[in-house]
């Protein structure tokens, strides 16, 4: 592994199903985040977590959670999806805080039916 | 009001132009990042400044924190550095704020 990954690249997935979004990286960064890009709305916060074993709520955390139980992997959960979940989702880490330089996967594009 | 706004939204210009890409801020800021999007999708940090001026090859990126305003420049522009580029200001805590993104493209 170099960097960040993500798994699956993408996925359709039927309303009211349970689906998790993984990413691992093996920079030993201590904070981890998860974005979701929609189209004329940029890059939102949704998870973070800035070391392993604790996490926070970004701006548009409804409808998703997170757990960090060791520093290399973050995944996120969608615990019965809706199609407003269709998005591309892109995991990130940086070694300090939010204003260090952050270093992305390549995104998981998610459709919801 | 968007708290972070890109103009032009979408740019296009011949290889060789000097590009110019504008970012202003409505809030106070600790950091403020310059992220590459290419085409397949993928994200880059390009720059992260607080105060003045970064060059890395090509690209400068400028900062007036009194001003509110960032400026991202490419010099000798090339067809490979069409993409999407992406203004992002740290506010504190875990809170990156993002620009909807400026997409250039650079004709041969």
């Amino acid at each position: 592994i170099a960097g960040i990954t993500q798994a699956p690249t993408s996925q359709i997935l039927a309303a009211g199903r349970r689906m998790t979004l993984r990413c691992t990286q093996d920079m030993r960064h201590n904070a981890m985040y998860w974005y979701r890009q929609d189209l004329g709305l940029g890059l939102r916060l949704i998870h973070y977590s800035n070391t392993a074993g604790t996490t926070g709520k970004g701006e548009v955390p409804d409808g998703y959670s997170v757990s960090r139980a060791n520093t290399d992997d973050f995944p996120l959960t969608l615990a019965s999806a809706v199609p407003s979940q269709t998005s591309v989702y892109f995991c990130a880490s940086s070694q300090g805080g939010a204003g260090d330089t952050q270093y992305f996967g390549p995104g998981t594009r998610l459709t919801v039916l | 009001k968007n708290e972070v706004e890109q103009s032009p939204q979408n740019l296009t210009a011949q290889e060789g132009e000097f590009i110019t890409i504008n970012c202003s801020y409505s809030v106070g800021i600790s950091a403020l990042h310059w992220l590459q999007q290419h085409p397949g999708g993928g994200i880059v940090s390009l720059f992260m400044l607080s105060s003045g001026k970064k060059k890395h090859g090509r690209l400068i990126a400028t900062i007036n924190i009194q001003e509110k305003h960032s400026s991202l420049h490419i010099t000798a522009s090339h067809p490979r550095d069409s993409a999407v580029y992406i203004c992002a200001v740290h506010q504190g805590a875990q809170k990156l704020v993002f620009g909807q993104g400026t997409r250039l493209t650079i004709n041969p």
